[in-house]
């Protein structure tokens, strides 16, 4: 079926760079995508999300961009923190249907 | 402001026991419900979802059921657990279905 997935399973970066998550979706019905990040042992927090008739969406220190044209999602974090050490994962929502998410991304933020 | 409680935090239950788990959201009224499994270092599996109190919707052939017995109370249960039932099952909830969802704590099941 159709699924979203993510193209790389960790991501390592040093502190105070930029870092870019990548997501790819298949299913074309999709109106609504949304980013998560889950720490260690504790359930999946809201970072940012967008609709499917934008293309960018910033909140802070974070921006999310949507391509539909290759179904691509990615999201920016500026300025990387060690706080922001997590597994995000992005998921989608085909329209009136429930959240579908991705295998997820671990991110590693170096000294 | 709305809460979602999720209980108990960790459970470690012998294979063929039943099971329980208890949500439930504060400060809504007709919350969308959700329960979603994670096993370990993977991605949420949708289990289960409610839109209303009595409507369960089951995403997947399993060993376990849901019931909506009040508006803002989901409770997730299986009468004989099995190994591959081990993992982190999380409830969440939403407004709308194609809106954020806000996820709970969390329930780290170990069947042994």
């Amino acid at each position: 079926g159709e699924s979203v997935g993510l193209h790389l399973p960790t991501l390592s970066v040093q502190e105070g760079d930029n870092s870019i998550i990548n997501c790819a979706y298949s299913n074309s019905a999709s109106d609504y995508f949304i980013w998560y990040k889950q720490e260690s042992g504790k359930g999946p927090q809201f970072i940012i999300d967008i609709r499917s008739n934008m293309d960018k969406r910033q909140g802070q220190r974070v921006t999310v961009l949507l391509n539909k044209t290759v179904k691509h999602l990615s999201l920016q974090i500026a300025a990387t923190q060690p706080g922001d050490s997590a597994v995000y994962f992005c998921a989608e929502i085909p329209s009136g249907y429930a959240l579908n998410f991705g295998k997820g991304t671990s991110l590693l933020v170096t000294p | 402001s709305q809460t979602i409680h999720q209980w108990p935090a960790t459970l470690v239950q012998p294979v063929g026991s039943p099971l329980s788990l208890e949500c439930t959201v504060e400060g809504t009224s007709n919350p969308n419900l959700y329960w979603y499994r994670q096993a370990a270092g993977r991605g949420l599996q949708l289990l289960f979802y409610s839109v209303g109190i009595g409507q369960i919707s089951s995403e997947v052939p399993q060993n376990l059921s849901a019931s909506r017995p009040q508006d803002r109370q989901f409770i997730l249960s299986s009468k004989k657990l099995l190994l591959s039932d081990s993992g982190f099952y999380l409830c969440a909830w939403s407004v709308f279905v194609d809106g954020g969802y806000t996820f709970g704590s969390g329930t780290r099941l170990t069947v042994v």
